[in-house]
């Protein structure tokens, strides 16, 4: 199955400034996902980060306020933007492969103080 | 948004002992899927079956699906101190999303 190489780790950031995720892949996969995990919950899908196009945005995120490039099979970033406090989360991404199913990042936690 | 809920929020067994967690859907699946996530780090992939098939089994992992009920069970035998975790239930929609449950957080004593 895929490796995947999400960074930073961790980060404490503060107020009003922007955070970019990294998820690098070790193989060239079509489908890369974007989850956000708030402290003592379950995953919530943000976005499903499209190859050369604009990602797909679930209700409740916006593009202003997690960008999310994708320039190639293999790469991806989210950016959270103008943080505050309540955006203090686990964000992981995931990719999909037919034969192996869904592979997880190891997470960036997020401190926003 | 989150697919579907999970029961128990929590749960705490002593070691040997079965634990049995159930997750509860909405929409249309392909699949049901379940994971595992120790402390807050990366989801670890158990188990996966498919909306034609009942029941599944992994080593000591079983698990249940009943379409017409949209519900799903996960049964852990035998548990162990390792199996302190977080475990979560995720559907996979007809255009490939993983959506996933509340979670139960097991607690394994020796």
């Amino acid at each position: 199955s895929a490796v995947i190489s999400q960074k930073p780790s961790r980060d404490i950031c503060q107020r009003g400034t922007s955070l970019t995720i990294q998820c690098q892949v070790d193989s060239q996969v079509t489908m890369m996902f974007w989850y956000r995990q708030q402290p003592g919950q379950s995953l919530t899908l943000i976005a499903t980060a499209n190859q050369g196009s604009e990602a797909t945005y679930e209700s409740g995120f916006v593009i202003d306020k997690f960008p999310i490039s994708r320039p190639n099979l293999t790469f991806s970033t989210l950016t959270v933007s103008n943080m505050s406090p309540e955006d203090s989360s686990i964000y992981l991404c995931s990719v999909v492969q037919t034969n192996y199913g869904y592979t997880f990042g190891s997470g960036t936690r997020l401190t926003v103080v | 948004s989150q697919q579907g809920e999970e029961d128990p929020q929590a749960l705490s067994i002593q070691e040997g002992e079965n634990a049995t967690m159930n997750c509860s859907y909405k929409t249309s699946i392909n699949n049901l899927q379940w994971y595992r996530q120790n402390s807050g780090r990366g989801l670890v992939h158990l188990i996966l079956i498919r909306s034609n098939e009942r029941e599944k089994h992994s080593g000591r992992l079983r698990v249940t699906l009943d379409t017409s009920k949209k519900s799903s069970s996960l049964l852990i035998t035998a548990s162990r101190a390792a199996d302190t975790a977080s475990y979560f239930c995720a559907t996979v929609d007809s255009w490939g999303k993983l959506q996933f449950g509340a979670g139960t957080q097991v607690v394994v004593t020796p």
